[in-house]
């Protein structure tokens, strides 16, 4: 099970994002995250805990292993804001998703 | 470029089977992971299954009874049957591909299907 908190962040544009996740048991690094925006699919960000999809920009970083995981996006631009999922693919039988964090302006 | 395209019936009538089809251009089927995932309006996503390109699935155990994936790699194709439909199901129904079984690296756009009563 993942855990993510806030459920919902309030920043403003230039401002750093930092959401969590938290697994109820390890995952090790196999840990993914995904942005999502309004009418559109989840978006492939970071995998394996910390390493940037292709053309993800280096301002969003993913840290963390075994149970607690970050996600920090730093100087905020206006496409940032989002919903941001979490996803473990260690623990079989399924692959389990947080519940999201949105991000919006304040 | 890989390109995942979900289509089918928007409306399927409560009880009966939803069929949708996953259409995959810009790369083999072969050798790759499939999954589907689903979300319902302002809600999480819920992932429902996944399927290799050889044929083997494997099911979230809270669809197992009602879910069936199949694949056609001659047409580029993933294919997904749910049974037994409810207002419960109705749901944005997003086909992906994983990287090496793992996270999803491609998505379709997404199909809204709605179960009516």
């Amino acid at each position: 099970l993942l855990t993510q908190s806030p459920a919902t962040l309030s920043a403003s544009p230039g401002e750093t994002a930092t959401l969590s996740c938290r697994a109820s048991q390890s995952v090790s690094d196999d840990l993914a995250w995904y942005q999502q925006k309004p009418g559109q699919a989840p978006r492939l960000l970071i995998y394996a805990a910390s390493i940037r999809a292709t053309g993800i920009p280096a301002r969003i970083s993913g840290r963390g292993s075994g149970t607690e995981f970050t996600l920090t996006i730093s100087g905020l631009q206006s496409e940032d804001f989002a919903v941001y999922y979490c996803q473990q693919y260690n623990v079989w039988p399924t692959w389990t998703f947080g519940q999201g964090t949105k991000v919006d302006f304040k | 470029q890989v390109h995942l395209q979900e289509s089918g019936p928007g409306l399927v009538k409560a009880s009966e089977t939803m069929s949708l089809t996953c259409s995959v251009s810009g790369d083999s089927i072969r050798s790759y992971y499939w999954s589907w995932i689903r979300q319902p309006a302002g809600k999480g996503l819920e992932w429902l299954g996944r399927i290799y390109s050889s044929g083997t699935t494997d099911y979230n155990p809270s669809l197992k009874s009602r879910i069936n994936m199949s694949v056609d790699t001659s047409k580029g194709h993933i294919y997904l049957k749910l049974t037994s439909v409810s207002a419960a199901d109705t749901a944005t129904y997003y086909c992906a591909r994983y990287y090496s079984g793992t996270y999803f690296e491609y998505w379709g756009q997404g199909i809204l299907v709605t179960v009516s009563s």
